[in-house]
Formats: structure tokens, sequence, C-alpha cells
């Protein structure tokens, strides 16, 4: 078990460009979680998988945003035309198959928009 | 819809005391809550979890408590520890069970 991990953990973007995030889910863990976090908020719900289908997506998630799960493993979120409110902590986590109970959560990728 | 508040953004104490952290929530009423842990630049780590059928919970220095009529949870650290000093954030499964609503956590700092 190596945990959740995301890629990059860093990205810097000038206002407008498109950024793509990954991230690598524990290996048995059907359900997967995206959310996002602001500097003294806690992490925000952006959308969840369940195997490869995206069964829920918050109003936080704009049409700006996508969000992929592919053959039920990784997972990405891509923002495009990204603007200076989307920079965040993007957090992602997983669980087992099963209720939303413990959700174990990777390192994070920041996102500073210029 | 569900709203959960902790009251302290910050908590100063001296190392040896127990700290006490409060979560309350409301319009809602949650089958577990949880508490994790977040260190600065990393995600959540879970800690405890507890139900709605048990009024206490503990795991080593770590004491949870449950009160569904007050709709309160208090999270307890006994003899801490400059280690212990982090951001503690509680937590609600939504009612759908697909997502966690967090509170916006706080940040406790033990000082030795």
């Amino acid at each position: 078990d190596t945990g959740v991990s995301q890629d990059p953990r860093h990205k810097i973007t000038k206002r407008g460009q498109n950024v793509t995030f990954r991230c690598d889910p524990i290996s048995e863990h059907n359900r997967l979680y995206w959310y996002r976090q602001t500097l003294g908020q806690g992490p925000e719900f952006l959308t969840y998988f369940q195997n490869e289908a995206q069964l829920e997506k918050s109003r936080l998630l704009s049409d700006r945003f996508s969000a992929e799960r592919p053959k039920g493993s990784f997972s990405t979120l891509e923002i495009q035309r990204t603007e200076q409110g989307d920079s965040a902590m993007y957090l992602c986590a997983s669980s087992p198959d099963r209720a939303a109970d413990t959700q174990y959560f990777g390192p994070g990728t920041r996102l500073t928009v210029l | 819809s569900q709203k959960i508040e902790q009251n302290s953004e910050a908590l100063n104490i001296q190392e040896g005391k127990t700290a006490t952290l409060t979560c309350n929530y409301t319009n809602y009423s949650p089958a577990y809550l949880q508490w994790y842990r977040q260190d600065p630049g990393r995600g959540p780590v879970f800690l405890l979890l507890i139900r709605e059928n048990e009024k206490e919970k503990r795991k080593e220095r770590l004491k949870v408590t449950f009160d569904t009529t007050l709709k309160q949870s208090l999270f307890h650290i006994t003899a801490s520890q400059p280690a212990d000093s982090a951001t503690y954030l509680c937590a609600l499964v939504n009612q759908a069970g697909t997502a966690l609503i967090f509170g916006k956590g706080t940040t406790l700092s033990v000082s030795s």
C-alpha cells in the first residue's frame, strides 16, 4: 500500500492556460474524490467517482473543470482557461467501496495562477 | 444544507496540558463524524471516526465525544506534545453519503 499519490505537487501557470492534475488512488479503492482547499478553509468537495463513473459533481465544479477516471484507476482533473480564483490546493482522496467512510488523502497539488 | 462550525480558529496550549477542540453541526443528523489532522502543505490524515450510537471513542492520547442532542463533538488530546501542533478538521458525510463536509479546522499550537 503506497498511499494516494498526486502529480504534480506544485503548478504555477498564467491566467488563461489549461492545467491537468493526476491522482493515483490506493489500488483496491473503488471510490475517488476531488476536493479543493483554500487558505484557512477546510477541503471543499468537487466531484466523486465510483470506479469509472462520475456520480456527483459539486456546484463548485464550473464548466471549465472536467474530471475523468478511465478504467476506474487513476483520475485526472483538468481546468481550462484558468483564473486567479482557481489558485488553491487540489486534493484527491480514495476510499473502499462503501459509504464515504474514512478517506485517504493524497499530498495535494498546489496551483498558483498568476 | 449541512453546516459545520469549528469554534476556534487557533488554540495555544502548553506541553502536557489537555487540548479540547469543538465541532458543532446544524441542519443534519449524521450517522457518524470524523476527525482529521492536517499538517502544512499536506493532505488531511484520518484520526478517529465516531458513530451516532457511540458516546465516546479513544485512541491512545486522543478522545472524541459525540452528543447528538447538542449536535456537537469534542476532540481531546491529553498530555499534549509539540508534535501535536497541526490543524484538526472535523468532517461529516453528506446526506447522499457521497462526500465529506469539512469544518474550517482549528490550528493547535503546543509550546514546550
